[in-house]
C-alpha cells in the first residue's frame, strides 16, 4: 500500500502568520490527492482535491500544490478558526491512505 | 440538504458481530461510491471499504474478511456488517460520499460518525 508521511506532526504558529503543511507519497499518486481539515468532535471537512483545487466554500487562504510524491498545503493567513488537525490523503490506488495528520497549534 | 447520517454503533463483545448503517439524503446515492472510514479516539483516519454505484466492493487488508459492505440504492443507504470483531475494531466509524460517480476521489460529504467499542 502506498505510505503517506505528513511533516511536521505539530506546527506552532501564530494568527496572521503563514503556514506550510507537507506530505509525502511512497510511491506517485499522480495529482490524486486531498487534504482535510478535522477539529476536536467533529468529522473530517474536504478541504483541497485533485492537489490543488479547493472545495466548495473554502476559503481563499487555503491553497494547495504539488503531484507525483511531494504535496504541499499551505495557509496563508491563519485565522483562530484554522486551528486544527490537517490530513492529507491518496486516492489514486486501493487501499485509499491517509497521513498521519499535522496538527496546527497556537 | 446533502448529508449521510450513520447509526448502529455500540459496544460489543470480542469475537461478535455489528451493523453499522448510512442513511443519505439531498442527493442521488445510487450515483455515487460511498466509503467508510474509521477512527480511533486520539489517533488518525484509516479508510476501511468502499462500494461502486454497481455494487463493486473494496476492502482494507485489515478488514478484509470479517467486514461487509453493501448498499441498497432504492433506500438511499450504506451498510458495514462486520463479524469477527477485535478490540483493534475500536473506533468511530465515518459513512463518506466520493465526490463523483468515480471510484478514485475525494470524500466530500461525512456522517458525523458512529462509535463502535469492541470490549468484554
Amino acid at each position: 500500500e502506498i505510505v503517506m508521511t505528513q511533516s511536521p506532526a505539530t506546527l506552532s504558529v501564530s494568527p496572521g502568520e503563514r503556514a506550510t503543511l507537507s506530505c509525502r507519497a511512497s510511491q506517485s499518486v499522480s495529482s490524486n490527492l486531498a487534504w482535510y481539515q478535522q477539529k476536536p468532535a467533529q468529522a473530517p471537512r474536504l478541504l483541497i482535491y485533485s492537489a490543488s483545487t479547493r472545495a466548495t466554500g473554502v476559503p481563499a487562504r487555503f491553497s494547495g500544490s504539488g503531484s507525483g510524491t511531494e504535496f504541499t498545503l499551505t495557509i496563508s493567513s491563519l485565522q483562530s478558526e484554522d486551528f486544527a488537525v490537517y490530513y492529507c490523503q491518496q486516492y489514486n490506488k486501493w487501499p485509499y491512505t491517509f497521513g498521519q495528520g499535522t496538527e496546527l497549534e497556537i | 440538504e446533502v448529508q449521510v447520517v450513520e447509526s448502529g454503533g455500540g459496544l460489543v463483545q470480542p469475537g461478535g458481530s455489528l451493523r453499522l448503517s448510512c442513511a443519505a439524503s439531498g442527493f442521488t446515492f445510487s450515483g455515487y461510491y460511498m466509503d467508510w472510514v474509521r477512527q480511533v479516539t486520539g489517533k488518525g483516519l484509516e479508510w476501511v471499504s468502499g462500494i461502486g454505484s454497481a455494487g463493486d466492493t473494496y476492502y482494507s487488508g485489515s478488514v478484509k474478511g470479517r467486514f461487509t459492505i453493501s448498499r441498497e440504492n432504492a433506500k438511499s443507504s450504506l451498510y458495514l456488517q462486520m463479524n469477527s470483531l477485535r478490540a483493534g475494531d475500536t473506533a468511530v466509524y465515518y459513512c463518506t460520499r466520493s465526490m463523483s460517480g468515480s471510484s478514485f476521489d475525494a470524500f466530500d460529504i461525512w456522517g458525523h460518525g458512529a462509535m463502535v467499542t469492541v470490549s468484554s
